[in-house]
Order: structure tokens, then sequence, then C-alpha cells
């Protein structure tokens, strides 16, 4: 398997334009999560799927981020419109279940988005 | 504050020594702990996971200690290689949801030869 896709790698625009980024999930995983990464707040936990279903989107920091999960091997994270402040390192992984929660999430490369 | 604290932030150790990176935690009720190494420019791979009734466990040269009890972790690198510098991220859940990880601020480890 290749791993968790994502797309852009990079991705650089400005100020009120929207941005969507993109993941494939590793085949037969039926967890997905996207998680943002900056080094002022280090890994944060944006919004987790669940056989396509959002289950948790406490961590999406305002209206402007949205997240859908349309099949099984395909997800997208929109922001609309950007901001500087959402200038950070955009990570999506995807797990499969195992009892007691002891799964192990697999990362994307992740998408380096700067909002200038 | 911060639920997961690591120390150091940041070292410097020469090729061929060990170390020992620190986790401590104050996530309630336990679930898990897990250590994650990422590399500059990628994402994060899973390097060991731990349950309340594990103290210790082992992947190579890496092995990861806990102490539920005192709510401590650490992760000790083996005879460093250039390899292992990368950031050290240390990650706790807690069992009312699996998935509400609390994430360390990570230890920088730089090998040098």
């Amino acid at each position: 398997d290749a791993g968790v896709i994502q797309s852009p790698r990079h991705e650089v625009t400005e100020m009120g334009q929207e941005v969507t980024l993109r993941c494939k999930p590793i085949s037969g995983h039926d967890y997905l999560f996207w998680y943002r990464q900056t080094m002022m707040r280090g890994l944060e936990l944006l919004i987790y799927f669940n056989n396509n279903v959002p289950i948790d989107d406490s961590g999406m920091p305002e209206d402007r981020f949205s997240a859908k999960m349309p099949n099984a091997s395909f997800s997208t994270l929109k922001i609309q419109p950007s901001e500087p402040r959402d200038s950070a390192v955009y990570f999506c992984a995807s797990s499969l279940r195992v009892w007691g929660g002891r799964e192990t999430q697999y990362f994307g490369p992740g998408t380096r988005l700067l909002v200038l | 504050k911060n639920q997961v604290e690591q120390s150091p932030q940041s070292l410097i150790i020469l090729e061929g020594k060990n170390c020992t990176l620190q986790c401590n935690y104050t996530v309630s009720p336990f679930s898990n702990l897990r250590w994650y190494k990422q590399d500059t420019g990628r994402g994060p791979v899973s390097l060991t996971i731990m349950t309340f009734s594990e103290n210790t466990k082992s992947n190579g040269r890496y092995t990861a200690t806990l102490d539920a009890d005192t709510k401590q972790s650490s992760l000790h690198i083996t005879a460093s290689q250039l390899s292992d510098s990368a950031s050290y991220i240390c990650v706790v859940s807690a069992r009312s949801n699996d998935y509400k990880l609390s994430f360390g601020a990570g230890t920088t480890v730089t090998v040098r030869a």
C-alpha cells in the first residue's frame, strides 16, 4: 500500500482565498483524522471520521473550516476564507479500530499551507 | 495548561551515545500512551503504544517505560544513530474517548557524528 496520500504537498495562497486539502486514507482503514501542526501549538486534532461519518469536530477552530468524507477513500478539509493564522502543516491520518484503543495511526506526509 | 509535558525541549548527543526523553501527563482517566517519531518534513510515525498494565515496551533501539502511578513515561534511545535525529512526541489518550488525544510539544533530538 502507498500509505496515506495527501495533496497538495505545498500550498501558498492569499488571505481570503478558499483552500482545499485532500486526503486518501490507507485502503481498508475505517478511521480518518485531520490534524494541524504549528510551532506554537504543536499537533492538534481537528476532526475525525468513522466509516465516513464525522464523529468529533470539536477541534475545528471555527466555521471557516469544514471537512467532508464522501466515501471511504477520500476526504477534504476546506478553509474559506483563509487567513494568515491558518498557516500550518495539515496532516491526515488513518487507522483501523483495535480493541482497547491501541490502534496505530498512520500519518500522511502533510500539506504545508502558507496564507499571505 | 497542556496535559502532556515533555522534557527536555531539545538535546544534542554524539553518535553512539544513549539518551532519555521524559513525558509527564495529567490526563485522566488514562487509556494509553504513545511515542511518535517525526522526521523533519514528514508525518509522525508510531514507535510504541502502552496501556495501563504495561510498564516497558521496546521497538529496536527505542525503549519506552510507563509509570501509571506517577503518570510519567520515558523514551530511551540506545546507541544513537544519525537517523535518530528527529522530534519525539508523547501522546496520551483518556479512557473516555480514545481518540481525544493530548499531545506533548515534542523533544527535538539532534545526533552529531
